[in-house]
């Protein structure tokens, strides 16, 4: 079983929708969740950490469920620049787990 | 700060060749480690490290080796390479497991 599942899209959105992602991890026991975008053929960068209460920032809001184990991201009012790839990060122990990745293309 | 460096960009090897990636951060973070990303599975972890002299082994080890024998600089070394081992490879680095971690720009290799 992976270590985290993430719907690998594509999410092909108009410009201004609101689109979300999920990603369910299987160790009860991990401790830091993250959200990182990656555009084609670049690193990933950091887009947000992912709290239990939940955070936002700005069109960005991360929310984590450790009772069913998921984490998500909801981006409002989709810009063309958001247009990437959205990994969700999972920490255990000492080592992190990446999802495959979510494609999103946000279309004017 | 350079934040995270790796050289080089590009490499093309023959089966067999070895090679080592070069990957040192400036920030004095603690933990590093060492990815490959392959289409359609991700990034994977290779090694990792979380301090000087201290290294372990992630989810695909197997022909590679790598070394920590300074806080800046974590090199990975391929023994022989295989077409297999044609990927992109990440090196990151962070101030320990609870924190983000920061990327490199990435070495892409191929193998023939």
């Amino acid at each position: 079983r992976k270590e985290v599942e993430q719907d690998p899209g594509p999410f092909n959105v108009p410009e201004g929708a609101t689109v979300a992602f999920n990603c369910t991890y299987s160790n009860s026991a991990s401790q830091s969740f993250f959200w990182y975008r990656q555009d084609c053929r670049k690193e990933p960068k950091l887009l947000m950490s992912v709290y239990s209460s939940g955070n936002e920032d700005g069109r960005f809001t991360a929310q984590l469920n450790r009772a069913s184990q998921y984490i998500s991201l909801l981006i409002r009012d989709s810009k063309l620049s958001d247009s990437a790839t959205y990994l969700c990060v999972v920490n255990t122990g000492n080592q992190f787990y990446f999802g495959t990745g979510t494609s999103l293309t946000v279309i004017p | 700060n350079a934040g995270v460096t790796q050289t080089p960009k590009f490499q093309v090897l023959k089966t067999g060749q070895s090679m080592t990636l070069q990957c040192a951060q400036d920030m004095n973070h603690e933990y590093m480690s060492w990815y490959r990303q392959d289409p359609g599975m991700g990034l994977r972890l290779i090694h990792y490290s979380v301090g000087a002299g201290i290294t372990d082994q992630g989810e695909v080890p197997n022909g590679y080796n790598v070394s920590r024998s300074t806080t800046e600089d974590f090199p990975l070394r391929l023994l022989s390479a295989a077409p297999s081992q044609t990927s992109v490879y990440f090196c990151a680095s962070s101030p320990d497991t609870t924190y983000e971690q920061y990327f490199g720009p990435g070495t892409r290799l191929t193998v023939t």
